[in-house]
């Protein structure tokens, strides 16, 4: 149980680009996700918080408008990268927060590469 | 200021030495304290939730505690398999579902 997916798996794409990451919550509904970047051999540094319907919160320092986030559903949110460029590089993981339950569960990961 | 510190930040045991990883945090109002289990090039695996001080948690070789400071991840007899990052992440009051993640401790197992 508490299975998270993301899709793709790794992305390789060409500057000014913009690149879509899926992450799905698989067998639970999932009121709240959140996305995370991770540089290497560093922590999880949380990006925004997806909340079901409602607009993302993004944390300081975040583009909200170079990475768009949806919620559209219980079990979906997606991440787009907008006019990617060379620094967005990195490995992106989105988990997802079972409804009425305060544990988060994480997808495998979308190492994206901008070239 | 909410804050999480892990330490070591590397950990190098023998099959069969035991050990225990620190997550020390200082957090205006403790909802809940995690541990994760990451691999090189994946996410995450949550292994415990822990809520209260006095509360432990163990799963196979892993056990977990918690007190009002600090949390412990004890690792006993283990194995090559247990090699990764661990992740400690803290939920405060007042702060909705966000987690503070510590910068973790890489352990390594040798046979």
């Amino acid at each position: 149980g508490a299975v998270v997916s993301q899709h793709p798996s790794w992305v390789i794409c060409k500057s000014g680009t913009s690149v879509k990451i899926e992450c799905r919550s698989l067998d639970f509904q999932a009121t709240t996700m959140f996305w995370y970047r991770q540089f290497p051999k560093q922590s999880l540094m949380l990006m925004a918080t997806s909340n079901e319907g409602s607009k993302a919160t993004y944390e300081q320092g975040v583009e909200k408008d170079k990475f768009l986030i949806n919620h559209a559903s219980l079990t979906l949110s997606t991440l787009t990268v907008t006019s990617a460029h060379p620094e967005d590089s990195s490995f992106y993981i989105c988990s997802a927060e079972q409804t009425f339950k305060e544990t988060q569960y994480f997808g495998p990961g979308t190492r994206l590469l901008v070239l | 200021e909410d804050q999480v510190t892990q330490s070591p930040e590397a950990l190098r045991l023998q099959e069969g030495e035991s050990s225990s990883l620190n997550c020390s945090y200082t957090v205006s109002g403790l909802r809940g304290l995690f541990w994760y289990r990451q691999d090189p090039g994946k996410g995450p695996e949550f292994l415990f939730t822990l809520y209260s001080a006095g509360e432990e948690k163990e799963k196979e070789r892993l056990k977990a505690t918690l007190t009002k400071k600090e949390s412990f991840l004890h690792i006993t007899a283990p194995k090559p398999e247990d090699s990764a990052t661990y992740l400690c992440a803290v939920q405060a009051s007042g702060h909705f579902n966000k987690f503070y993640f510590g910068s973790g401790t890489k352990l390594n197992v040798k046979p």
